[in-house]
């Protein structure tokens, strides 16, 4: 079964501070790795993605870090606020199927 | 901006019975999925639908559980009979290829 490896499992950083989150996979038939958060009550939204062809994506204060060797990808939150206290998902589509698998998700909180 | 809608919001029945969840995509998006999710608990992938037929389903999506799209209208999840276990947010999303699903606001299932 297709998964994606999402750790920590919670997260506390304090305002200011820069939020990693790591996830890996072992698929090669992903092919694409978007993020997003979801507040309490709300659906997933979604963050920024990046393909296998970049080791790098940047917008704004969130970047993710790609190494496609070791199939690991990270999202740094940098300059964190307590507005990005929130669920944030990994996830991985599947090059052949389209499919979208979900990691398990970290729930940041940003403390003042 | 685009928004995949969902209908209804909640839907309360008791086991047993059929429930119908409905999904309108963004008009332009071509490949549908749905998603359960508990308690804001892992999204977990169910089934993705393009062109007419099921890409992919995992073992969540239960022989009590079909899919369709007929004739470009809302895209369904039809559960019967349901069971109590079915209790969960469902949320469908769409997208157009190689990018990351929009998500609907998700139908709440309580199944008594």
């Amino acid at each position: 079964q297709q998964q994606v490896r999402q750790s920590p499992q919670s997260l506390t950083v304090w305002e200011g501070e820069t939020a990693i989150l790591n996830c890996s996979y072992e698929d090669s038939t992903f092919d694409y790795f978007p993020w997003y958060h979801q507040f309490p009550g709300e659906s997933p939204a979604l963050l920024i993605a990046i393909r296998p062809v970049s080791n790098k994506k940047e917008d704004g204060r969130f970047t993710i870090f790609f190494n496609k060797r070791e199939k690991k990808f990270s999202l740094h939150i940098a300059d964190s606020q307590p507005g990005d206290s929130a669920t944030y998902f990994c996830a991985a589509k599947d090059s052949n199927t389209n499919k979208v698998v979900f990691g398990t998700g970290t729930r940041l909180q940003v403390l003042p | 901006g685009p928004k995949v809608l969902q209908i209804p919001s909640h839907q309360i029945i008791d086991m047993g019975q059929m429930v119908t969840l409905n999904c309108d995509p963004v008009s332009n998006h071509l490949y549908f999925y749905w998603y359960k999710q508990i308690l804001g608990q892992q999204m977990e992938f169910l089934v993705n639908f393009y062109n007419g037929k099921v890409m992919e389903k995992s073992k969540l999506f239960k022989d009590q559980f079909s899919v369709e799209r007929p004739d470009g209208s809302y895209f369904t999840l039809k559960i019967q009979p349901t069971a109590l276990e079915d209790s969960a947010v469902y949320f469908c999303a769409s997208s157009l290829d190689s990018q990351a699903p929009l998500f609907g606001e998700g139908t709440r299932l309580s199944v008594l």
